[in-house]
């Protein structure tokens, strides 16, 4: 398995600012996903993140609203830009190792925007 | 892609066997089935994966019948520290294409 860790645990931001949260891999993993997860619902895909290519977006999200760094096989940022309350939501990573039978996820970074 | 469908709630009592159902009409051939465990304020938490007939882990039991149009998820005698929102996700091995259910919310009483 593999553990994963995310900064912030949680924000309070103020709308028009922007916000990257870090995720961190105890070890090295061929992708990383990205989702949000709004209170009492199911979990929506924004990106897949592989080392090396540019992040792959899901339907109705965007790479200037969402841009998402992966600079090497155990670390992805996401920055949530130019923020509104509408984006206040709990924001989740995980990760998928070529060896691994399944995702791995972080704690979530829970986002409230003012 | 395999949508998926959930119970949106169950109610069970400790020390009972809770079969939790996915259905999933559209699954493709090289599809997975994996359930997930969500607690409040955590993030999802992997129970088990399966491909067809059954899977047994130390936690779970996956039944996946020859048509894998479907798949039951049995918690052996859940406790009160079961409540939690249970996930079906179907997609093929290596995640480039995947859906996430809605989730199915458990809540074991005493």
């Amino acid at each position: 398995s593999a553990v994963i860790s995310q900064k912030p645990s949680r924000d309070i931001c103020q709308r028009g600012t922007s916000l990257t949260i870090q995720c961190q891999v105890d070890s090295q993993v061929t992708m990383m996903f990205w989702y949000r997860q709004q209170p009492g619902q199911s979990l929506t895909l924004i990106a897949t993140a592989n080392q090396g290519s540019e992040a792959t977006y899901e339907s109705g999200f965007v790479i200037d609203k969402f841009p998402i760094s992966r600079p090497n096989l155990t670390f992805s940022t996401l920055t949530v830009s130019n923020m509104s309350p509408e984006d206040s939501s709990i924001y989740l990573c995980s990760a998928h190792g070529s060896n691994q039978e399944t995702q791995y996820f972080g704690p979530g970074t829970r986002l409230l925007v003012l | 892609l395999a949508k998926t469908t959930q119970p949106i709630s169950m109610d069970s009592y400790e020390g009972q066997e809770v079969n939790i159902t996915c259905s999933h009409n559209n699954i493709a051939t090289n599809d997975y089935i994996t359930w997930y465990q969500q607690f409040p304020s955590q993030g999802p938490r992997f129970i088990i994966q399966g491909y067809k007939t059954k899977v047994t882990n130390e936690v779970a039991s996956l039944f996946i019948p020859a048509d894998r149009k479907s798949s039951t998820l049995s918690l052996p005698r859940v406790s009160l520290s079961d409540t939690a929102v249970y996930y079906c996700l179907v997609g093929d091995y290596n995640f480039n294409k995947f859906y996430f259910g809605s989730g199915t919310k458990l809540n074991v009483k005493p």
